[in-house]
């Protein structure tokens, strides 16, 4: 089974302020084949990135995935209030496809 | 609108039966897989398995295999999710999802079932 280990745990950031959300599998992921969601209090996950890269129908261009192999990047460039939320990163080259266990994007 | 709705909130005693419900609309519920995804308190995500619709074909993470049971009426549109003997550690809110075709990642969520088991 693949781990995936997230960092931080916690960020606290401003709005207009660049986040850098990381994820680091405990081995390669195949095809890069990795998903980020978005996930805000008392709602379902939202997808926001998969393939690694690819940003999903309706998700602004501020959101950016990048990365391969075993480390993976979500950046959101310039922070809107409606961006703090848990950010939690998946895997789904191999079963079973695991997520990491979040990224708490809180404002400053 | 693609729209994943779930049935409400359980209250259960340790030992009892539960059957969750997640019903499609705004596409075609036989051509997409739909999973359940697994939330306890305070903790991330986690996979439990999956079912498309059409024939009825299952998958489970080794995880969940033997402990739940994934099933659908494709006659209505709706998936389940069930167990036959609630633990107090099934305390979770449960997400259905819709699995992208070919892929096994998630672009439709319902709106979580919360379970609370307690004796």
């Amino acid at each position: 089974e693949i781990v995936l280990t997230q960092s931080p745990g916690t960020l606290s950031l401003s709005p207009g302020e660049r986040a850098t959300l990381s994820c680091r599998a405990s081995q390669s992921v195949r095809g890069a084949f990795l998903a980020w969601y978005q996930q805000k209090p008392g709602q379902g996950p939202r997808l926001v990135i998969y393939g690694a890269s690819s940003r999903a129908s309706g998700i602004p261009d501020r959101f950016s995935g990048s990365g391969s192999g075993t480390d993976f990047t979500l950046a959101i460039s310039r922070l809107e209030p409606e961006d703090f939320a848990v950010y939690y990163c998946q895997q789904y080259g191999s079963s079973p496809y695991t997520f990491g266990q979040g990224t708490k994007l809180e404002i400053k | 609108e693609v729209q994943l709705v779930q049935s409400g909130a359980e209250v259960k005693k340790p030992g009892e039966s539960l059957k969750l419900s997640c019903k499609g609309s705004g596409y075609s519920f036989i051509s997409y897989w739909i999973g359940w995804v697994r939330q306890m308190p305070g903790k991330g995500l986690e996979w439990m398995g999956i079912i498309y619709p059409a024939d009825s074909d299952t998958r489970y993470s080794p995880s969940f295999q033997g402990q739940v049971t994934i099933s659908a009426d494709k006659s209505i549109s709706t998936a389940y999710l069930q167990w036959s003997s609630l633990k107090a550690s099934d305390t979770a809110m449960y997400y259905c999802v819709r699995r992208v075709t070919g892929y096994y990642y998630f672009d439709y969520w319902g709106q979580g079932t919360l379970v609370t088991v307690s004796s």
